[in-house]
């Protein structure tokens, strides 16, 4: 158990729809991260929260969002989802020590299927 | 582009066979690269952090090595219990701030 929590565990919609997936991150860990994994793809990197402020953006569509709260949990936002949006959605945390190279412990992910 | 790449896709393994995973980058400001474990249904687990060419560290069967354009993973003397996709990562800067790429992984079975 890598102490980083996401929830829901499984979530169905349909096309259109909008979904937030919540993390809480390791006791102490300030950042938090956000991946998708889809089978033909792998890890995609989308955001990074540190300490409530955006730090670092990868690959995240305009149609998704996200924000990290004083409590340092973060949450994901999707919004007129499509079919290809359908993976397993992945939050890390590490604590900033410093270095800025530093590992990131994963949540067990949120698996969102679209219809 | 930046990309990471890892070889072979699958591999499998009799149970002591010793064999390596391979990680190739291409990344502009590289700032360190990582090794996880991923079990099917779950989160990758964190193995290694490497920072600079030359660097090695282990733990138990595994040892990961880093130079300026690779990075491999030895594992010695498998044991089922090694079963697991092995994704390799790497942490580069950009303008957008610090960037994550992850290769797609190797799958490795270890055959009792």
């Amino acid at each position: 158990d890598s102490g980083v929590t996401q929830t829901p565990k499984h979530l169905i919609t349909a096309t259109g729809q909008r979904v937030t997936l919540r993390c809480s991150p390791r006791s102490g860990d300030l950042s938090v991260y956000w991946y998708q994994q889809s089978l033909d793809q792998g890890l995609q990197f989308l955001i990074q929260y540190y300490n409530g402020e955006e730090r670092a953006k990868g690959n995240i569509l305009e149609r998704f969002s996200a924000q990290q709260f004083p409590d340092l949990h973060s949450e994901l936002n999707l919004s007129s989802l499509e079919l290809g949006d359908s993976a397993l959605y992945f939050c890390a945390s590490s604590v900033v020590g410093t270095s800025e190279t530093y590992e990131q412990y994963f949540g067990p992910g949120t698996r969102l299927t679209v219809t | 582009e930046d990309q990471v790449t890892q070889s072979p896709e699958a591999l499998r393994l009799q149970e002591g066979e010793s064999s390596s995973l391979n990680c190739s980058y291409t990344v502009s400001g590289l700032r360190g690269l990582f090794w996880y474990r991923q079990d099917p249904g779950k989160g990758p687990e964190f193995l290694f952090t490497l920072y600079s060419a030359g660097e090695e560290k282990e733990k138990e069967r595994l040892k990961a090595t880093l130079t300026k354009k690779e990075s491999f993973l030895h594992i010695t003397a498998p044991k089922p219990e090694d079963s697991a996709t092995y994704l390799c990562a790497v942490q580069a800067t950009s303008n957008t701030g610090n960037q994550f790429y992850f290769g797609t992984g190797t799958s490795l079975t270890v055959i009792p």
